[in-house]
């Protein structure tokens, strides 16, 4: 079946834009992810959803950036006033169910460059 | 909190031999352990995960690790490298109550022909 999709692949923006980066889960997974991954280092945490509802958003690094999940099944993570530091490589992920030995599926990412 | 290492940025190994990449890692209480890798430009693919149970876990493409909880260590393994195995290996590791994985650094392995 279909994986996790991402868009746009990739993402070049100003300084000071916003931007928004679309997730589309596996169909009927509960569980998103949001990681952050910059250049030579593993993923980071920044936002969970467990259906409609953002369970943890502790990895959020300041109120610039937002993610909503409206229905539950596509996410969009926003990000205001970008900055250059923003600039990475945002992937996705679902899991069936979201408990602790779930396995999460990771979409392709989009690479976002904030210029 | 928990964390991972990775140690080795960097692996090379001569196609047919066996590879080894490691991690170790801390965590309160018992750790899901999980391997994935990363092609270039492409997202990370799920190999293979330890929840409970026998500490050898068998996953894709021929791969499997190896809880070992007195050294903290959940190493990946391939008995015999193909040039295809070459791309970037991340460990992660879960506690009982989070949902968020926490990962290595990740180690580039390079399978030489």
């Amino acid at each position: 079946g279909a994986g996790v999709s991402q868009t746009p692949s990739n993402k070049v923006t100003e300084k000071g834009k916003y931007v928004e980066l679309r997730c589309d889960p596996i169909s009927g997974h509960t569980a998103l992810y949001w990681y952050r991954q910059s250049l030579g280092q593993g993923p980071e945490f920044l936002i969970y959803f467990q259906g409609t509802g953002a369970a943890d958003d502790s990895g959020l690094p300041n109120d610039r950036f937002f993610a909503v999940r409206p229905e539950g099944s596509v996410s969009t993570l926003k990000i205001q006033r970008t900055e250059r530091g923003d600039s990475a490589v945002y992937l996705c992920a679902s899991s069936p169910r979201g408990d602790s030995t779930d396995t999460q599926y990771f979409g392709p990412g989009t690479r976002l460059t904030v210029l | 909190a928990q964390s991972v290492a990775q140690p080795e940025d960097q692996v090379n190994v001569a196609e047919g031999n066996p590879l080894t990449v490691k991690c170790t890692y801390s965590v309160s209480g018992n750790p899901y352990l999980f391997w994935y890798v990363q092609y270039p430009n492409r997202g990370l693919q799920f190999l293979l995960k330890y929840i409970t149970g026998d500490n050898l876990v068998k996953g894709s493409y021929g791969f499997e690790a190896e809880f070992n909880k007195s050294q903290t260590s959940f190493h990946l393994k391939k008995p015999s490298a193909l040039v295809s195995d070459s791309a970037l290996y991340f460990c992660a590791v879960r506690d009982l109550w989070g949902r968020q994985l926490t990962f290595g650094s990740g180690t580039q392995l390079t399978v030489l022909p």
